[in-house]
């Protein structure tokens, strides 16, 4: 199994372009999360799905969509990047939910200039 | 604002020695993971707790919920280099999981 993978690991966009964060997991789980990792911030919840055709906000959502066709992939979109939006972003999943063990990708370091 | 508070936010001691985070809050939580995070990757799952008063230990590693459920430590004895990193608390609460900022480790040689 690969876990939990995200794409790229690396990426620097100019203000205003829009681009997609890959997050793939073959664990078979239900659960699929985004969040943020801002320094002395922790991790901030994006968005959630519960499954395939399901999704949901997290703390802050403002300026990312996303989408669940698949179980198996998670795609995070910055319609249009802000200078705010630079952060280190995580994917994770899970087989239960929220109680269950959160399996979390390697991440990607976003850079808004 | 933070639901979880997490102190200290650094710590640095020598190897051999011991050490406690906290992870503090106002709120219940239904349970509680702890978490470590090495440079560069994402955070790994050291355990989870459920029950109020709970204790659970992981070799070194010793992990409390608080009776009421609002908090929880972790206490690491005679600490090693191995131990180094970001230790992340996070609560479920209303069906989402909440994180603190986190208490970096430096444990030296």
């Amino acid at each position: 199994n690969a876990g939990v993978t995200q794409t790229p690991k690396f990426q620097v966009l100019k203000t205003g372009q829009s681009m997609t964060l890959q997050c793939a997991q073959d664990m078979n789980h239900e659960y699929m999360s985004w969040y943020r990792q801002d320094p002395g911030m922790g991790l901030r919840l994006i968005h959630y799905s519960v499954g395939a055709g399901i999704t949901d906000q997290g703390e802050v959502p403002n300026g990312y969509n996303v989408s669940r066709s698949t179980t198996e992939d998670f795609p995070l979109r910055l319609l249009s990047a802000a200078p705010s939006q630079t952060s280190v972003y995580f994917c994770a999943s899970s087989y239960a939910g929220v109680t269950d063990t959160q399996y979390f990708g390697p991440g990607t370091r976003l850079t808004v200039l | 604002t933070q639901l979880l508070e997490q102190s200290p936010q650094f710590l640095s001691i020598q190897e051999g020695e011991n050490l406690t985070v906290y992870c503090n809050s106002s709120s219940v939580f239904s349970s509680l993971q702890w978490y470590r995070q090495e440079p560069g990757e994402g955070p790994v799952l050291l355990v989870t707790v459920v029950t109020g008063g709970e204790v659970k230990k992981l070799k070194r590693l010793t992990f409390q919920f608080g009776d009421a459920r609002k908090d929880s430590s972790l206490h690491i004895t005679a600490a090693q280099t191995g131990d180094t990193g970001l230790y992340l608390c996070a609560g479920v609460r209303d069906y989402k999981l909440s994180f603190g900022a986190g208490t970096t480790v430096t444990v030296r040689a």
